[in-house]
Order: C-alpha cells, then structure tokens, then sequence
C-alpha cells in the first residue's frame, strides 16, 4: 500500500546533539510537511516543501531546517536540540496545495525525547 | 488560529452512534470541512470532508448546516478502536488558507 513511512519510530537525544529525522513516500505527492506535536497539543505545522520550494513557517524556530533531496524523501534536521523540543514529529504528504480533495496523508511519526 | 471550536470531550457507549459538533461561523464559501482523527501516539487519519452537502463514506455521515456556520460528524455504530481526539478543520485553497491548522480537538472515548 502507498503510505508514508517515518523513521525511527521513537529516538532519544542529547541536548544540544545534531539529530536527523526522516520521513519517505510511496504516493509521489507534491508536498511533504512536517509537524511538532508537544504532549497534549495539537499538531503545528513547521514547514512545507511544494516540490523543492522550501516554506517556512513564521514561528519556526531558526534551530529547525528541513532537506528534500527527491520526491519521495524529506528530513527534518535539529541543529541543537533543546529539552523543549521533546515531542512527536508528524510527516504528512499531500497531492497538491489547492483543490478540496487533496487531503493529508500522515505518517505514524517519530517520538523524540532530549535529554 | 484555528478557525472551528469543537467541545473538549464526550462520551460514547459502544455500539450507538457517536455524535461530534463542530461550530465554524466564520467560514467563507470557498473553505471546507475536514475531519480528521488522532488515536493515540499515532499520526492523524484523515475520516471526511465536505463543502455545503452532507457527505457519507464508510468510516462516518457528516452532517453541515444549510448556513454552513457548523457540523456534525456521526459514526454510526463506535467501537472501542474509535476512542481518539478527533479534529474538525475548516480548510480552503489558495494563499495561506490550503493549509491543515489543528485546533485543540475532542476526545472521544467510546466505553464498553
């Protein structure tokens, strides 16, 4: 089945450790996002790349980069990773930006703890 | 900011129908309504979407009021496996409106 496949599942980091979160696509949609998901919140977007155009979300905070070397991968880089960025980290996919019917399709995301 | 107000929780026993409002009165007429759920430590599942016609497929009937300002998303028989916060999204296309922007959602919890 087409899905959206993130990897790993759960990671654990340093403070202030560079860590790499990946996320791969099987439906070939245009866009991939990525969302922080804090522990009892709602998921909130932090960037999204419409083919290899990059977007940022305003708030995203500078420590946050994102890399889409092909349709079909996408990274999420933490440069230095802080205590506050323990969350889930949600990849979604979508076919295009506009029209009604192209909905998301997420990913089963990747739990990072900082410690 | 999120654009739809939903109730924090409800209940459901299994078995009857579950019954979800969803107030978004400040919906344009290009915007629709998503419904996505979130069962937990899972990413969120996309269940229905529609603009002004009430809409049905297997996972659930979404009902949309004639004026469009709320809705109500109905599983018909809840098991177990629907408890989940389930999010209700106004969304349209063009500018900064395509984008899917979470409230806070409802926890559904469906008991035996």
């Amino acid at each position: 089945d087409a899905m959206v496949i993130q990897n790993p599942r759960y990671q654990v980091t340093q403070f202030g450790k560079p860590v790499t979160l990946s996320c791969s696509q099987t439906l070939n949609h245009n866009v991939m996002y990525w969302y922080q998901q804090k522990s009892s919140q709602a998921p909130k977007l932090l960037f999204h790349y419409y083919d290899k155009d990059f977007n940022n979300e305003a708030d995203t905070p500078d420590n946050f980069q994102s890399r889409r070397p092909n349709t079909s991968f996408c990274f999420l880089d933490i440069r230095s990773p802080g205590l506050g960025d323990t969350a889930m980290y949600l990849c979604a996919t979508s076919r295009d930006t506009g029209g009604a019917g192209y909905g998301y399709t997420f990913g089963s995301g990747t739990r990072l703890t900082v410690v | 900011d999120a654009k739809t107000t939903q109730p924090p929780s409800m209940d459901c026993a299994e078995g009857r129908a579950a019954n979800l409002p969803c107030n978004h009165s400040t919906i344009s007429g290009n915007e629709y309504v998503y419904w996505y759920r979130q069962i937990h430590s899972q990413g969120p599942q996309y269940i229905i979407h529609g603009l002004k016609n009430n809409e049905t497929n297997e996972m659930a009937s979404l009902i949309i009021t004639e004026d469009r300002k709320s809705s109500t998303l109905i599983l018909p028989h809840a098991t177990l496996r629907d408890t989940a916060v389930y999010y209700c999204i106004v969304r349209g296309w063009g500018g900064s409106n395509y984008k899917l922007t979470f409230g806070k959602g409802t926890l559904l919890t469906v008991n035996p």
